[in-house]
Parts: C-alpha cells; sequence; structure tokens
C-alpha cells in the first residue's frame, strides 16, 4: 500500500535554509503536498506540486521532486522563528485512500 | 471567507456519553474528512465522505460515526464504544478525493 516516510525532527539556526525531506512509494501519485501544522492549530496547506513537475518555488519555499527516486524536499530559506512547527509531507492518487500523510518533521529553530 | 469551522475548540467526555463534533464548510467542497491526532503523532482517518449521503471508513472508524446529510456539514459523533477518545480531531475538505484538502483549527476532545 501507500506509505509516506519523514525524519521526525530537524533543528536549524535563524537565518539559515532548512531542508525537510520526504520518500514515497506510490510511483502513481498524482500530487505532493507539504502542510505546515503550529501548535494547537490544524494544517495549513503550503504548496503542492503536481507530479510531473520537478521543482516549484513560491517565495522562500522551494520544493524539489525526484520522481525516479520518489523523493519530495521543502527548502525554506532564510528559516525564521515563525517557521518552527510540524511539517507533514502528503501524497494524493487516483484510487484506494487517495490521500496519506507522512508522519511529520517537527522544525525547530534556534535563535 | 471561505473555509472550515470546527466547533467545540474545546470539549469534555464523560465515560459513557456520546459526543458529537461540529464541522461546516462553505468552500463548494465534495468531499469531507475526519483525522484523529495524537500527541506527537501524525494523521489517522477515521472517515471520508466524497459526496452527499455517502461516506466510507477510514483506518481507525470503530467507536465512531458520521452523516453527511448537507454538502456544507460533517458532524463525526465519537460514542462510548470508543474506549481511548482523548485527541486532537480536525475536520478537512476538498473539491475531489485528490485534491488538495483544506483543514479546520481542530476540536480538542478529553475525557472527565
Amino acid at each position: 500500500g501507500e506509505d509516506v516516510e519523514q525524519s521526525l525532527f530537524l533543528s536549524v539556526r535563524e537565518g539559515d535554509s532548512s531542508v525537510i525531506n520526504c520518500t514515497y512509494t506510490d510511483s502513481s501519485s498524482t500530487y505532493l503536498y507539504w502542510y505546515k501544522q503550529e501548535p494547537g492549530a490544524g494544517l495549513q496547506l503550503l504548496t503542492y506540486i503536481f507530479s510531473n513537475m520537478d521543482m516549484k518555488q513560491d517565495q522562500r519555499l522551494t520544493v524539489l521532486l525526484n520522481k525516479k527516486d520518489k523523493h519530495l524536499s521543502l527548502r525554506i530559506a532564510d528559516t525564521q522563528t515563525g517557521d518552527s512547527a510540524i511539517y507533514f509531507c502528503a501524497e494524493s492518487t487516483n484510487y484506494g485512500q487517495n490521500f496519506v500523510f507522512g508522519p511529520g518533521t517537527r522544525l525547530s529553530v534556534l535563535p | 471567507d471561505g473555509g472550515i469551522t470546527q466547533s467545540p475548540k474545546y470539549l469534555f467526555r464523560k465515560e459513557g456519553q456520546n459526543v458529537t463534533l461540529s464541522c461546516e464548510q462553505n468552500l463548494n467542497h465534495d468531499a469531507m474528512y475526519w483525522y484523529r491526532q495524537d500527541p506527537g503523532q501524525g494523521l489517522r482517518l477515521i472517515y471520508y465522505s466524497q459526496i452527499v449521503n455517502d461516506f466510507q471508513k477510514g483506518d481507525i472508524a470503530e467507536g465512531y460515526s458520521v452523516s453527511r446529510e448537507k454538502k456544507e456539514s460533517f458532524p463525526l459523533t465519537v460514542t462510548s464504544a470508543q474506549k481511548n477518545p482523548t485527541a486532537f480531531y480536525l475536520c478537512a475538505s476538498s473539491r475531489g478525493l485528490n485534491q488538495p484538502q483544506h483543514f479546520g483549527d481542530g476540536t480538542r476532545l478529553s475525557i472527565l
């Protein structure tokens, strides 16, 4: 079945770049997503990429997709303390459960 | 502004009691979802609905029930059969099943 994996923790210094990685197993994914969850809140859709693209940039966020290796990454440039949150990777497909979330990566930004 | 509204934000349940969590969306989305999140954990799918009057079990449906009588509304009932209901419950909606999901702010359920 579908599976999405992420490392659970990442710490970076304020002003540095953060790179959050994700791997998935389903080669028939249609879209891949990054969500942000702040404490006690719901998930905020940050960005998503169609599976036939390899890169998408949106201000400080850059998404890279390596379809051959089934690897997705989210780069946050000039990381700020307000970026501290849990980041979820997710994929959607045209069948089965349709939408699968990873376990989330907790990003801590150190001053 | 369009969005998803979950209420209440905090809810307490007594032993043996059923409680209902509300989820309303004005995004004109066909699909709606309920997830459970435990501390330090990811999301687990409870139920989802692709269209009005239709819903499907997710991975952890036991002890929960839903209805989808209106497009805008997808209430979740946590029944007394759910022995460990303390969790953060998230509702989401999307245009279709493989489209981006948009989330509400969640309801935190605790046991008295």
